[in-house]
């Protein structure tokens, strides 16, 4: 399996611009969060869903943060309009509960999005 | 609620010399305890975890943690460090709040390790 994947990498924009965070989960996992790392913060849940699901997002700092997951291979994390202060790494990352047959509860993470906002 | 702590910001180590980075949790019921590494500009790996069963859990790059209940603590730990092991250690643990499934983790712990 390729692991979780994300894109793109890097992003580079102007504040008041919109970005969007796209990222592909294992094939099979029922979970998908997204994560966001900054020096000063750690590392922080935004949201999750189950099964395509949101599920808690109480971790989305404001309304210019959506997430959304139209189908079990992809979800997007969109900011508008963005601001400096979003500048982070953003991480997305999979898992399968331990309930299911081949569930193990362990989450993979993707390789992030270093976002950057002027 | 579910909590780990990791109590150390940093930890220093020479080269072939034993490590631990420390994690204590708070949990309700049966602790799922999980380590992850993150290398820099990488996402977080999964390094071992601990569900029930023998107290010495064995993980990867010869990573080992051990589970102590009445301590409540999970330590991770490596006979001899290298080099290539500095990098961000995040301890985390499971929560089950609501019935859904979502890992509460640590603020990490940098390990440097030095020739």
């Amino acid at each position: 399996d390729a692991g979780v994947i994300q894109s793109p990498r890097h992003e580079v924009t102007e504040m008041g611009q919109e970005v969007t965070l796209r990222c592909k989960p294992i094939s099979g996992h029922d979970y998908l969060f997204w994560y966001r790392q900054t020096m000063m913060r750690g590392l922080e849940l935004l949201i999750y869903f189950n099964n395509n699901v949101p599920i808690d997002d109480s971790g989305m700092p404001e309304d210019r943060f959506s997430a959304k997951m139209p189908n079990a291979s992809f979800s997007t994390l969109k900011i508008q309009p963005s601001e400096p202060r979003d500048s982070a790494v953003y991480f997305c990352a999979s898992t399968l509960r331990s309930s299911s047959s081949r569930g193990t509860d362990t989450q993979y993470f993707g390789p992030g999005t270093r976002l950057t906002v002027l | 609620a579910q909590s780990v702590a990791q109590p150390e910001d940093q930890v220093n180590v020479a080269e072939g010399n034993p490590l631990t980075v420390k994690c204590t949790y708070s949990v309700s019921g049966n602790p799922y305890l999980f380590w992850y590494v993150q290398y820099p500009n990488r996402g977080l790996q999964f390094l071992l975890k601990y569900i029930t069963g023998d107290n010495l859990v064995k993980g990867s790059y010869g990573f080992e943690a051990e589970f102590n209940k009445s301590q409540t603590s999970f330590h991770l730990k490596k006979p001899s460090a290298l080099v290539s092991d500095s990098a961000l250690y995040f301890c985390a643990v499971r929560d089950m709040t609501g019935g859904y499934n979502k890992l509460i983790f640590g603020a990490g712990t940098r390990l440097a390790v030095h020739p």
